[in-house]
This record gives structure tokens, C-alpha cells and sequence, in this order.
């Protein structure tokens, strides 16, 4: 059974630093593409970053470009999200997916990890 | 900021047979990108409920279907359950974007 567990969130004061992780297990996670997906409260889904199996390709939203950085470590089976000069904006349930192969989307979610970016 | 629009919220007793659209446009859906559904009780993650515009993963009942044409597509769902209650996102790829794009989510509700 896949299962995905995100850890890391947490209150943050705007500005800071924070970083996710998730653990993976029940499947060959080098095997796979991962993602990061977020959900502000009461609001809908927003893709965030995506990594290759490897690790050497990433792409971000715009929205976190240049502030957010998408890692894996595929020795621990763990996606890693480093996130810098974070905003209210980015107050969200952070979600990990795995990527189905053969196609743009996520056939497995975590449970999710809340980060609160408040003073 | 979601580039798929859907309708707010559709309702229906229970069984009966409620859809749910969802409109793209030429850089997503209408350049060929699949179509994709996912689920999310009340409380909950998301799950894949619905991928390749119309295939179902192992495990999802056939009342729920999905189709896709031009720069929209839509989820049917059937015999409607109370436990179908939740929030629905359509998914695609967007090639202007370069990213994953999720639609703005339709509340379903049983009567």
C-alpha cells in the first residue's frame, strides 16, 4: 500500500524559512515523479513543484518561483520542500502526490502538513 | 487564479444523476492535455477519481464517469449517494504555464 507522510509544518512569522518532508513508502519511489500541491483554508488546489525520478528536473508555480525548492532524497525515500521568504499567501495544507506515469497527474496524496505563516 | 472553471456546487437526491463541467481552454484542454477528476471528502486528501478524461482507477465504482471534448469536459456521477458529498477539481497540464492546473472546485451535496 502506497503511503505518503508529510511532516515539517508548522507557524512561521513572515519571511521565514521552513522545510516539508515526506516520507514515502509501499512503492519504488525512485521510480517516480513526486509533488508538492497546497489548499489555503477554504480554498481550492494549487500544483506548487514537481521533481523527476532523479531529481535533476524541477518546475515551480509562479507564484513560488525563486523562493521555493523542490528536493528528494531517493536513499530515504523522502520528497523535501525548502520554502524561503514565505508570505500569508502561503499559509496552506501542504500535500505530497506521486505522479502517475503516462499521464499529467497524481494518482496518490498524502494526508497533508499545515503551514501557518502569521506574526 | 485557477485557470479550469467549474460551477460552484450541484446537488441532487439521492439517486439521481448530477454533472459536473469544467472549461478550459486552448493552451490545457483544448491542446490535447487529458482531463483528470479528484475527489475530496469533507475532512480528507484528494484522490484520484478519475484519469485519461474517462478511466477509472482500481477500486472507483462505474457511477462515476468522465468525458472530455473541444475545451471542456465533464463528471457524471450516477445513482448519487450520501457519501458521495465532498468537493470535486478537475486537472489538466497547462503549456503556457508549464505546470499542473486544477479547476475551482464543485461542492456536491444529496438532498
Amino acid at each position: 500500500e502506497v503511503q505518503l507522510l508529510e511532516s515539517g509544518g508548522g507557524l512561521v512569522q513572515p519571511g521565514g524559512s521552513l522545510r516539508l518532508s515526506c516520507a514515502a513508502s509501499g512503492f519504488s519511489f525512485s521510480s517516480y515523479a513526486m509533488n508538492w500541491v497546497r489548499q489555503a483554508p477554504g480554498k481550492g488546489l494549487e500544483w506548487v513543484s514537481d521533481i523527476s525520478v532523479g531529481g535533476g528536473g524541477t518546475h515551480y508555480a509562479d507564484s513560488v518561483k525563486g523562493r521555493f525548492t523542490i528536493s528528494r532524497d531517493n536513499s530515504k525515500n523522502t520528497l523535501y520542500l525548502q520554502m524561503y521568504s514565505l508570505r500569508a499567501e502561503d499559509t496552506a495544507v501542504y500535500y505530497c502526490a506521486k505522479k502517475l506515469t503516462g499521464y499529467y497527474t497524481f494518482d496518490d496524496w498524502g494526508q497533508g502538513t499545515l503551514v501557518t505563516v502569521s506574526s | 487564479q485557477s485557470v479550469l472553471t467549474q460551477p460552484p456546487s450541484v446537488s441532487g437526491a439521492p439517486g439521481q444523476r448530477v454533472t459536473i463541467s469544467c472549461t478550459g481552454s486552448s493552451s490545457n484542454i483544448g491542446s490535447g492535455f487529458d482531463v483528470h477528476w479528484h475527489q475530496q471528502l469533507p475532512g480528507t486528501a484528494p484522490k484520484l477519481l478519475i484519469f485519461g478524461n474517462s478511466n477509472r482507477p482500481s477500486g472507483v465504482p462505474d457511477r462515476f464517469s468522465g468525458s472530455k471534448s473541444g475545451t471542456s469536459a465533464s463528471l457524471a456521477i450516477s445513482g448519487l449517494q450520501a457519501d458521495d458529498e465532498g468537493d470535486y477539481y478537475c486537472q489538466s497540464y497547462d503549456s503556457s504555464l508549464n505546470g499542473y492546473v486544477f479547476g475551482t472546485g464543485t461542492k456536491v451535496t444529496v438532498l
